[in-house]
């Protein structure tokens, strides 16, 4: 199995512009979760989804962050606009329903200049 | 505030030695996990550890919850400089899908 698997790698945008980050979970696993990681504010959860639904989006920062997961292989994270403060890395992580651990991507890093 | 916080912050050993890290929480928890982060990637899932049990080890790791104390420790033996990496726990609530993860140790293992 390659993982999660996440693109793009590496960000680089400016103030203003749409961002769309993608995440494929592991086949077979059931829930998928967003995260931030910065210096400042640790790794916080953003939003879950569990069999494509969102069940908890009480991390999004604000309504310029928006999730989907059309289906059990595919979800997006779009910042519509983004700003500076928004620069950090964004993991994608999934995992299956019987199971406690959870699978993480490699990140993407997102630079807002 | 964070529901997980690690101490120390930062962690720094000679290889061979062991390494303790500390983990405290605040409310009540299903279980209690620990993964780590090398620089630039993504965590990886080391060790859980459940409410009703106490301690629990794999390979050089040694993991401890005392659920009185809302704590857990993690204990590598032997580190290795292949080690040097971030620590978080991240505890998984009663009654909530989600984890919720520690500001981490990062712990540096000089050869």
């Amino acid at each position: 199995d390659a993982g999660v698997i996440q693109s793009p790698r590496h960000e680089v945008t400016e103030m203003g512009q749409e961002v769309t980050l993608r995440c494929k979970p592991i086949s077979g696993h059931n829930s998928l979760f967003w995260y931030r990681q910065t210096m400042m504010r640790g790794l916080e959860l953003l939003i879950y989804f569990n069999n494509n639904v969102p069940i908890d989006d009480s991390g999004m920062p604000e309504d310029r962050f928006s999730a989907k997961m059309p289906n059990a292989s595919f979800s997006t994270l779009k910042i519509q606009p983004s700003e500076p403060r928004d620069s950090a890395v964004y993991f994608c992580a999934s995992r299956r329903d019987k199971d406690n651990e959870q699978f993480f991507g490699p990140g993407t890093r997102l630079t807002v200049l | 505030s964070q529901q997980g916080e690690e101490d120390p912050q930062a962690l720094s050993i000679q290889e061979g030695e062991n390494a303790t890290m500390n983990c405290s929480y605040k409310t009540s928890i299903n279980n209690l996990q620990w993964y780590r982060q090398n620089s630039g990637r993504g965590l990886v899932h080391l060790i859980l550890i459940r409410s009703n049990e106490r301690e629990k080890h794999s390979g050089r790791l040694r993991v401890t919850l005392d659920t009185s104390k809302k704590s857990s420790s993690l204990l590598i033996t032997a580190s290795r400089a292949a080690d040097t990496a971030s620590y978080f726990c991240a505890t998984h609530l009663k009654g909530a899908q989600k984890l919720v993860f520690g500001q981490g140790t990062r712990l540096t293992i000089n050869p």
